[in-house]
């Protein structure tokens, strides 16, 4: 099988950095995903890793360590906007399944 | 371009009836998925396709169906709607390569009662 385990819920300052962890159960996959969910809303693709390391988009970063069957998110410079849902998300033979999410709570 | 289109927005059906969730994408994406989420919770996938012809059971098929008659369509049938099928289902559709970038439908909210 295959599982995506994450945080519930984290919370954050305003103007702060938060990481959300994703850690993996499962084996030949061909890279991570991350996703934004506002309420009531759909889900939005964030960042992609292909390979081990760090891919930087503008204040959102991402991890990922097949090693250690681990990614994370990196949110920098925190706003209020950004108050919404994180999902990991790993494509297995074409299949994309996701993590249950991460709500991410930011007080000012 | 449109992007991916889901119909209806809003739908609400009495238990043991049936119908079909609409998906289109004008984007010429070869692979597209259905997912319902539950409140509170992720997204579980319930079928998907790599191309026209072809589909495949995601985590979750029971009481559902597809068909990929064409590259743009991708309808997700519910028949004998039971209240456990009560959910918000959305539509995605991606191209073949190094990204895997998920384009999302806007949902369908369905209640079955």
């Amino acid at each position: 099988g295959q599982s995506l385990e994450q945080p519930s819920e984290v919370t954050a300052v305003e103007g702060a950095i938060v990481q959300i962890n994703c850690t993996y159960q499962t084996s030949g996959f061909y890279g991570l995903s991350w996703y934004q969910q506002h309420d009531g809303g759909a889900p939005t693709f964030l960042s992609y890793n292909a390979l081990d390391g760090l891919e930087e988009t503008g204040r959102f970063s991402s991890f990922l360590s097949r090693s250690d069957s681990y990614g994370y998110l990196l949110l920098q410079e925190l706003q209020m906007k950004d108050s919404a849902s994180y999902f990991c998300a790993v494509n297995r033979d074409d299949k994309i399944i996701f993590g249950k999410g991460t709500r991410l709570h930011i007080l000012p | 371009n449109a992007g991916v289109t889901q119909t209806p927005k809003f739908r609400i059906l009495k238990i043991g009836q049936s119908m079909t969730l609409q998906c289109t994408q004008d984007m010429n994406h070869n692979y597209m998925y259905w997912y319902r989420q539950d409140p509170g919770m992720g997204l579980k996938l319930i079928y998907y396709s790599v191309g026209a012809g072809i589909t495949d059971k995601g985590e979750v098929p029971n009481g559902y169906n597809v068909s990929r008659s064409t590259t743009e369509d991708f309808p997700l049938r519910l028949e004998l709607a039971a209240p456990s099928q009560t959910s918000v289902y959305f539509c995605a559709s991606r191209r073949e390569g190094t990204n895997e970038k998920l384009f999302f439908g806007s949902g369908t909210q369905l209640s079955v009662l």
